[in-house]
């Protein structure tokens, strides 16, 4: 199947600083890119859809000054968590589709991130 | 808007025995889909279904759509402690520019 990868997979930052997260999709092209956050022991929350050459479509809830998502080839989104504080503590996991925006989602490894 | 209830959310099962995690949805869709994510893993994709009353089958999951296309099983026959995990159904919103996934049912299987 399809291979989606996600850098880094844990990182730890002090509180104010931005992290960055990569997604990447390695053997086809993605137009759009999905990203989750997850809490233990929940489903998938979805933050944000990543359009390719466009700015992203944030869900309701979620702050886009603080959850920015760059999404500037057709294998590659990123999000840059900003001004990190302990609350956004989470694990973030991007997925992409070949088929359509509700068509079968692959799926990155994920990122857990532990702010301090 | 549309959202896609899943039950059980815990599901604890003797080694062997059967079980069964129900997926509803409050608006016809026009597919779901089934994850099942590993613990400390990410979700991985299982099977799509689109008709109306269809049925697949892998191995010893048998997945169902209702004839209605607003609910959906996946039935687990003589559990092995490889189906340890969470399984998430997920169905597009109303808008169909996005999955809406369920809560997921956590399967803990005791040997």
């Amino acid at each position: 199947g399809a291979v989606v990868s996600q850098h880094p997979s844990r990182v730890i930052c002090k509180s104010g600083t931005s992290v960055k997260i990569e997604c990447r999709s390695l053997d086809f092209q993605a137009t759009t890119m999905f990203w989750y956050r997850q809490f233990p022991k929940q489903s998938l929350m979805l933050m944000a859809t990543s359009n390719e050459g466009s700015k992203a479509t944030y869900e309701q809830g979620v702050e886009k000054d603080k959850f920015l998502i760059n999404h500037a080839s057709l294998t590659l989104s990123t999000l840059t968590v900003t001004s990190a504080h302990p609350e956004d503590s989470s694990f973030y996991i991007c997925s992409a589709t070949r088929t359509g925006a509700t068509g079968e989602l692959f799926f990155g490894e994920g990122s857990r991130l532990t702010v301090l | 808007g549309q959202q896609v209830m899943q039950i059980p959310q815990y599901q604890h099962v003797q080694e062997g025995e059967d079980f069964t995690t129900y997926c509803n949805s409050s608006t016809t869709l026009s597919n779901i889909q089934w994850y099942k994510q590993r613990p400390g893993g990410h979700p991985v994709f299982l099977i799509q279904l689109v008709k109306s009353g269809e049925v697949k089958k892998q191995k010893r999951l048998t997945f169902q759509f209702g004839e209605a296309k607003k609910n959906s099983s996946l039935h687990i026959t003589a559990t092995q402690t490889t189906d340890v995990g969470t399984y998430f159904c997920a169905g597009p919103s109303s808008n169909d520019y996005k999955l809406s996934f369920g809560a997921g049912t956590t399967v803990t299987v005791r040997a």
